[in-house]
């Protein structure tokens, strides 16, 4: 059964703090997305990236960084965490849109709350 | 980036209920995909659609692929309380490898 596993479930943060969410899949996937939930907002994209040592801004980058050191790892970093970044956020990852019957698997999501 | 107009927001309706959701564009998209996301869960891959008219089905579920190619429909047959969650549209338009996800329709099933 393929697997995008993200580190934590619930995370509690200070502000200021700086933040690692780590997300890891193990399909061989190129394509990997950190996206944020909100009530109301749906899924916004943060950042994604398509190949190993590659990233792209999404929509929403200001106040995040990202890391793809590895295929099968993508890192989020909150450098300095702040309170309009209390959300859950989603990792994903993809097959690329050449291959038949691609589709994005998330992984169960990251609570993060900053007080 | 473009949002995908989802509608409705939410449901309540009774068990056995059918169900009926749908997701709209402003622009022509090759592929539309239907997620179910559980409390405190990712999301699920229901249903993908790749072709204009095409319909597909999982279990209860149906889902079409609008022959405007600006639209998609889901609809949930005889409810059953596990139904219970929050349902997202994605779609793909005809340039990029971009996908853009609904806001979400948020569906109760009352026993």
């Amino acid at each position: 059964d393929v697997k995008v596993t993200q580190s934590s479930r619930y995370l509690v943060k200070r502000t200021g703090e700086k933040v690692f969410l780590e997300c890891v899949q193990d399909m061989d996937h190129e394509n990997m997305f950190w996206y944020r939930q909100d009530p109301g907002l749906g899924l916004r994209l943060i950042y994604f990236s398509y190949d190993v040592k590659m990233k792209e801004k999404g929509d929403i980058p200001e106040g995040y960084s990202v890391s793809r050191e590895k295929k099968e790892r993508f890192s989020l970093i909150l450098e300095s965490a702040s309170t309009n970044q209390t959300s859950m956020y989603l990792c994903a990852s993809r097959t690329p849109v050449e291959v038949t019957n691609y589709g994005y698997t998330f992984g169960s999501g990251t609570r993060l709350t900053v007080v | 980036g473009q949002q995908l107009n989802q509608s409705p927001q939410s449901m309540f309706i009774q068990e056995g209920e059918d169900v009926s959701m749908n997701c709209t564009s402003s622009s022509i998209f090759n592929t539309w995909l239907w997620y179910k996301q559980d409390p405190g869960e990712g999301p699920v891959l229901l249903i993908a659609l790749y072709k204009a008219g095409e319909l597909t089905s999982n279990g209860r579920l149906t889902a079409q692929f609008g022959i405007t190619r600006k639209d998609s429909f889901l609809n949930i047959s005889a409810s059953i309380p596990s139904d219970v969650g929050i349902y997202f549209c994605a779609g793909k338009p005809n340039t990029g490898n971009q996908f853009y996800f609904g806001t979400g329709t948020s569906l109760t099933v009352i026993p």
